[in-house]
């Protein structure tokens, strides 16, 4: 079993549609969980970052963290035709210092189509 | 968040040929620097942590010899790939981690082909 597993997609939805992008974890000594978008050909971009379990929001986009199921997920609202991108999860077990790896899923691929 | 930068953003060079790759933090300190390699359509491989003022390391499996890494500021990191081949061909990033947290800020990234 991979430490992080991610459904690849593709996903393709219709603008305006609410977006559910999920990752299962079986480490659990992970406690940092962040989303990159990643756009084609570009380096990934810092969508969302959060410590533990619980919820965390912003603008569109928000982040769920669940521990006890090892199981995290990011929702876009009312997305838009810019929102289409690979999005990553990844996740470390570090104690706050900046010299944790991160353990990456695979990547959902996701198309809003306009 | 951080602000990276990489230089070149694309590169092709013959096979045999040595080629440097920069990556800068424009607005942060970067004590360490994480050097990723990601093939087309699939995730990122982390290949070297990247320490100021020492030796990097290596993943399991990354070629010290082939891919050398420098650090020899908190602001600049370096990826030489050496006697590049064309399976060497692949979209390399950089990235800084943040001071506080485990999260990590991306460079653009360098596509490097070899032909």
């Amino acid at each position: 079993q991979k430490e992080v597993e991610q459904d690849p997609g593709p996903l393709s939805v219709p603008e305006g549609a609410i977006v559910s992008l999920n990752c299962t974890y079986s480490n659990s000594a992970f406690q940092y969980f962040m989303w990159y978008r990643q756009y084609s050909r570009k380096g990934p971009e810092l969508l969302m970052y959060t410590y533990s379990s619980g919820n965390k929001e912003d603008g569109r986009f928000t982040a769920q963290v669940d521990k006890s199921s090892k199981y995290i997920s990011l929702f876009i609202r009312d997305s838009q035709p810019s929102d289409s991108a690979t999005y990553l999860c990844a996740m470390s077990g570090g104690s706050g210092g900046s010299n944790y790896k991160l353990t990456f899923g695979k990547g959902t691929l996701l198309t809003v189509n306009p | 968040g951080a602000v990276v930068s990489q230089h070149p953003s694309w590169v092709i060079c013959k096979s045999g040929t040595s080629v440097k790759i920069e990556c800068r933090s424009l607005d942060f300190q970067a004590t360490t620097m994480f050097w990723y390699r990601q093939f087309p359509k699939q995730s990122l491989m982390l290949m070297a942590t990247s320490n100021e003022g020492s030796k990097a390391t290596y993943e399991q499996g990354v070629e010290k010899d082939k891919f050398l890494i420098n650090h020899a500021s908190l602001t600049l990191s370096t990826l030489t790939v050496t006697s590049a081949h064309p399976e060497d061909s692949s979209f390399y990033i950089c990235s800084e981690g943040a001071s506080g947290s485990d999260t990590q800020y991306f460079g653009p990234g360098t596509r490097l082909t070899v032909l």
